[in-house]
């Protein structure tokens, strides 16, 4: 069982829809949750930072965490073609240095 | 958030020959980190690099294959050793974003992709 598990994809939604990524994690211990967009070519950008069970929400960007059913989720407001990235979901297990990133979910927004 | 180079941006190596990858962070850092990532894969941690004592490595990461120096705390180099094409891939450092983010909260480097043919 990997550590952290996305859906590849690819997601696809239409412009100014809603698109929801979805992320699980397996060790319970996890402590810190983060959402990183990587463009094609490019290296990863760090989107959103979660710790608490809950909502975050940073503009068009709200992040969800379920620390008991051991689930990250991502949604993306009023989706823009700008947003059709790679969606890396990274977790920190135990001791600082310990990151483990998901597979990534590939999101398409269609104009 | 920290503003980090690496150099060089891409590369083409031949086999058996070996790579340093040099990462310059603006602001001073504890900790760097060093990740592979494979063509159309995530990211895998190769190695913590800290300041002042050896960099730590993670299971399937050898000093003798990727040797890593940290002569400061705004720098740090990863060899690739003794390369063959299995090295192909996008190696990318990170750092802390530092001031008011949290610790833990990770920037990267824009990578540097090498190919061994």
């Amino acid at each position: 069982q990997k550590e952290v598990e996305q859906n590849s994809g690819p997601l696809s939604v239409p412009e100014g829809a809603i698109a929801s990524l979805n992320c699980t994690y397996s060790d319970r211990g996890s402590q810190s949750f983060f959402w990183y967009r990587q463009y094609s070519g490019k290296s990863p950008e760090l989107i959103m930072s979660i710790y608490s069970n809950g909502d975050k929400e940073d503009g068009r960007f709200t992040a969800q965490l379920n620390k008991a059913s051991q689930y990250v989720s991502l949604l993306i407001r009023d989706s823009q073609p700008s947003d059709s990235a790679t969606y890396l979901c990274a977790v920190r297990v135990g001791n600082f240095n310990k990151f483990y990133f998901g597979s990534g979910t590939k999101l398409n927004v269609k104009p | 958030s920290a503003v980090i180079s690496q150099k060089p941006s891409r590369d083409i190596c031949q086999r058996g020959t070996s790579l340093t990858i040099q990462c310059q962070v603006d602001s001073q850092v504890t900790m760097m980190f060093w990740y592979r990532q494979q063509p159309g894969q995530s990211l895998t941690l190769i190695a913590t690099a800290n300041q002042g004592s050896e960099a730590t490595y993670e299971s399937g990461f050898v000093i003798d294959k990727f040797p890593i120096s940290r002569p400061n705390l705004t720098f740090s180099t990863l060899t690739v050793s003794n390369m063959s094409p299995e090295d192909s891939s996008i190696y990318l450092c990170s750092a802390p974003g530092g001031g008011q983010r949290p610790v833990d909260e990770q920037f990267f480097g824009p990578g540097t992709r090498l190919t061994v043919l």
